[in-house]
């Protein structure tokens, strides 16, 4: 059983490129989200999808899309990465919105280096 | 929006006290509040949590407590080991309604 798994782990991006950030969760939970995180910032939601075929902005949206392409996979997108958007970046499942029998499951992270 | 704020930001201890972490919480509504350990390099795990229809729960040698008049909630680890080491999350939600509003952690170190 493998959670959640976050691909690419690193990743070094210049400014203006593109890139997705992929997400897939094997605990058949309906909510999935995206955090970043930042030294002294704690963990700020970017994007949340309560369930399948449902996306929402979370505290710091901007710069970022988001698909849920079916209810395992949840993706993030840089469409023209900032060195701001140099962060690390954490996927995180759970059963309802608010919080699942056992929280939120969060994936290993992806270090995203903008230059 | 909820708003949660969490002290200290770090602290160190020695092997074998006791350590505590703060959180308080701005919505009187939120009902769901869950604590997560962070290892370096690797995402948060939940390691307790507690509905606001309690006022304590344990588990082994970690407790969080509740108060809800002044709303805040801690997170209490007794006998701390090296293990501990680590970043401390605090959050906050509206059961099955709301996404967690995290804490900025607080980095525990265990000094043996």
């Amino acid at each position: 059983n493998a959670g959640v798994t976050q691909t690419p782990k690193f990743q070094v991006l210049k400014t203006g490129q593109s890139m997705t950030l992929q997400c897939a969760q094997d605990m058949n939970h309906n909510s999935m989200y995206w955090y970043r995180q930042d030294p002294g910032m704690g963990l700020r939601l970017i994007y949340y999808s309560a369930s399948e075929g449902t996306t929402d902005k979370g505290e710091v949206p901007n710069g970022y899309n988001v698909s849920r392409l079916n209810k395992r996979e949840f993706s993030l997108r840089l469409e023209s990465a900032a060195p701001s958007q140099t962060s690390v970046y954490f996927c995180a499942s759970s059963t309802l919105p608010g919080q699942g029998a056992n929280g939120y499951t969060f994936g290993s992270g992806t270090r995203l280096t903008v230059v | 929006g909820e708003n949660v704020e969490q002290h200290p930001s770090t602290l160190s201890v020695q092997e074998g006290d006791s350590a505590v972490i703060k959180c308080t919480y701005s919505d009187s509504a939120s009902n769901y509040f869950p604590w997560y350990k962070q290892e370096l390099g690797k995402g948060p795990q939940l390691i307790i949590d507690i509905r606001s229809n309690v006022g304590e729960k344990k588990d082994q040698r970690i407790a969080v407590t509740l108060n809800k008049t002044a709303k805040h909630f801690s997170l209490h680890i007794t006998e701390t080991q090296p293990e501990d080491s680590a970043v401390y999350f605090c959050a906050a939600s509206i059961l099955g309604y709301s996404t967690l509003t995290f804490g900025k952690g607080t980095m525990l170190l265990v000094s043996p």
